[in-house]
């Protein structure tokens, strides 16, 4: 079964500073990654995601994760935290496709990241 | 132009009563999805259907009935609402791609708020 960890349900940075959320999978076959954000009262909206190749994965907003194998990691960073970044990001997990169409989003726990002036 | 809409964005209703959320996507795509966020910000699936078709239900109890009239909408009803359906339902959807990789497209949410 397919599983995500987030470490951190909360962090908070300082404007300017270095944004860097946990996430840790659990897949028994290779998985597929994926990272959406949260912000306020609104919907879940993609940030990246990992299927094949490249382990670096570049997203909106200035946001990147790499995906680590051998760490079973997919950690979400961010050079210069903005005001606006502040918001609830969820790490997800994908394994196989699923019969009949369609795919399992199995979701972390959620990281709320705070920004301070 | 909104992607996926949900209605109503509120609902407050009373322990025992019916009802319904709607769910629409203009994305063209052929999958749509339930979701269930309980009030730690606990995201889980709870039904899925492609082109009309029932794929995915997550162990919910069959008080939750979804319904696909065709492959733009899924509605979610919820018969004898109970103090512990309280949450903030969301719908998605995703174009079938034949792999795991999909990407899937979030409404904006709808906080059922059972008293």
């Amino acid at each position: 079964a397919q599983s995500v960890t987030q470490l951190g349900s909360h962090v908070s940075v300082s404007e300017g500073a270095l944004v860097l959320l946990r996430c840790n999978y659990s897949s028994s076959v290779p998985p597929y990654l994926f990272w959406y954000v949260q912000y306020p009262n609104q919907g879940l909206q993609l940030l990246l995601k990992y299927t094949t190749g490249a382990t670096l994965v570049k997203g909106i907003n200035g946001f990147e994760a790499e995906f680590k194998k051998s760490e079973t990691s997919f950690h979400l960073t961010k050079p210069s935290a903005h005001m606006s970044d502040a918001a609830e990001y969820f790490c997800a997990v994908s394994d196989l496709p699923l019969t009949g169409g369609g795919n399992k989003l199995t979701f972390g726990t959620g990281t709320q990241l705070k920004v301070e002036l | 132009d909104t992607a996926v809409s949900q209605t109503p964005k509120y609902l407050v209703t009373q322990m025992g009563n019916d009802k319904s959320i709607k769910c629409e996507q203009n994305l063209g795509h052929d999958t749509m999805y339930w979701y269930k966020q309980d009030s730690k910000k606990f995201l889980k699936i709870m039904f899925s259907y492609n082109n009309k078709e029932l794929i995915i239900n997550e162990t919910v109890p069959n008080r939750f009935s979804p319904k696909s009239p065709d492959k733009a909408h899924l509605n979610l009803h919820i018969n004898s609402l109970e103090l512990g359906d309280s949450a903030v339902y969301f719908c998605a959807s995703s174009q079938v791609s034949g792999s795991a990789t999909d990407t899937q497209y979030f409404g904006p949410g709808t906080r059922l708020t059972v008293l």
